[in-house]
């Protein structure tokens, strides 16, 4: 099966850029999509099929994929956005969707 | 606007099936594609098939076949999700997601799922 691979967490000081990666075989050949969770609270789309923003997501949040690794930036951190993050795709060979182990963005 | 709404907190005793309803309001039912996912406590987001209502039939993966059932009722705009031979493990959070293709879009609240005795 297709498995996702993310840091289990990443620190990042406030007005500075995170960056997120989400790596995979050939992964860059496929669409992957970022959700946000804070605690307690139902995932949020913020990067869908790469570099695509979901309405009303701010433009400090930017996705790449490339070869074999997709990253989620989000630059000029504020406190707000500390919260897990999950990358997502479709792997076509199986016809099942998957997740990334998650990774927990702390706002230092 | 889109929206997706589950069904409330349930209590389940282990070997038995709990049913999960998610309503969805707004654009094209039939054509929209619906997934379950769920969290336990702690842990990750995890993929537990889905289904497009207007195709009849859902995509479930292998480790879930023989005890997850997904259907979709196209005249209550609503699509279940069935487990059955419930574990002290399948305590978790489940999601409904709606989206075409393989982005979900939207999310449902969850539904809090808690298997004891």
């Amino acid at each position: 099966s297709y498995v996702l691979t993310q840091p289990p967490s990443v620190s990042v000081a406030p007005g500075k850029t995170a960056k997120i990666t989400c790596g995979a075989n050939n992964i860059g050949t496929r669409s992957v999509h970022w959700y946000q969770q804070k605690p307690g609270q139902a995932p949020v789309p913020v990067i869908s099929y790469d570099s695509d923003r979901p309405s009303g997501i701010p433009e400090r949040f930017s996705g790449s994929n490339s070869d074999n690794t997709a990253t989620l930036a989000i630059s000029r951190v504020e406190a707000g956005d500390e919260a897990d993050y999950y990358c997502q795709v479709w792997d076509s060979a199986s016809d099942l969707r998957v997740f990334g182990g998650g990774t927990k963005l702390t706002v230092l | 606007q889109v929206q997706v709404v589950q069904s409330g907190a349930e209590v389940k005793q282990p070997g038995s099936s709990v049913k999960v309803s998610c309503k969805a309001s707004g654009g094209t039912f039939k054509t929209s594609g619906f997934s379950w996912i769920r969290q336990a406590p702690g842990q990750g987001l995890e993929w537990m098939g889905g289904i497009i209502p207007i195709s009849g039939s859902a995509n479930v993966p292998q480790k879930y076949q023989d005890r997850v059932t997904i259907s979709a009722d196209e005249s209550s705009s609503t699509v279940y999700m069935e487990l059955s031979s419930l574990r002290s493990d399948d305590t978790a959070v489940y999601y409904c997601a709606r989206g075409n293709g393989d982005f979900f879009q939207y999310w449902g609240q969850g539904t809090l799922v808690i298997v004891s005795s």
